[in-house]
């Protein structure tokens, strides 16, 4: 069983489309978070939601949307998609937001703006 | 604000040779610390964790000591594989008002060749 899922896994589209990447977890876990891998590997940190709630929030332009129906799943929406926008994005999953909590990571959505 | 440093990569080394990955990190208070491992096309998957100071963390041969004196927590394998190779990430995550956000050094490539 697939603990942290997302999809899909590849994501080709053009600049100014509106897109969405799924993300759920079997983990039971309270907590989530969407990480931005760039070209050069570097992975930052874009939100958190603890039991629905948005916890964090780094500096990410507000195309970008966050959306946790429920503490199994965490959807990110971009709109008006940029060159720029091209990376892998990572969701994870830890039991809560506690500092001693390993995350899990799904395997990542490679997305593609031309 | 928090941050890791990591020694710039990319390591290239033969099989059966010893690695050493540094890891130096800012943070406040006493975080916790991890190592992650990203084989090709494959997500982050959790390597070894230390939550305490003098605490080492082990896991397929690497092993890592938070050591708090030095703010440190290098990697170390005693005898590398071909299967070693990968992209090696030392994390933190504070507590507080960090909400457990894990903060990334900019990852060390590893080439093991026979």
């Amino acid at each position: 069983d697939t603990a942290v899922s997302q999809t899909p896994k590849y994501l080709v589209t053009q600049m100014g489309n509106d897109k969405s990447i799924k993300c759920e977890q079997n983990l039971g876990h309270d907590t989530m978070y969407w990480y931005k891998q760039d070209s050069k590997k570097f992975l930052k940190i874009m939100f958190s939601y603890n039991n629905k709630e948005l916890i964090i929030n780094e500096t990410v332009p507000n195309r970008f949307s966050p959306k946790s129906p429920d503490k199994a799943h965490l959807n990110l929406h971009i709109n008006s998609l940029e060159l720029g926008d091209s990376a892998v994005y990572f969701c994870a999953s830890s039991q809560d937001a506690g500092y001693s909590y390993e995350q899990y990571f799904g395997p990542g959505t490679r997305l593609t703006v031309t | 604000g928090d941050s890791v440093t990591q020694m710039e990569g990319p390591v290239t080394l033969s099989e059966e040779a010893f690695l050493t990955i540094n890891c130096t990190y800012t943070a406040t208070g006493y975080p916790s610390l991890f190592w992650y491992v990203q084989y090709p096309g494959e997500g982050l998957q959790l390597l070894l964790k230390a939550t305490k100071a003098d605490d080492k963390g082990s896991n397929k041969g690497f092993e890592a000591t938070y050591r708090k004196e030095t703010t440190s927590f290098h990697l170390e394998k005693g005898s590398v594989q071909v299967s070693d190779s990968a992209v090696y990430f030392c994390a933190l995550r504070s507590g507080g008002t960090s909400y457990g956000k894990l903060t990334f050094g900019q990852g060390t490539i590893l080439t093991v060749h026979p």
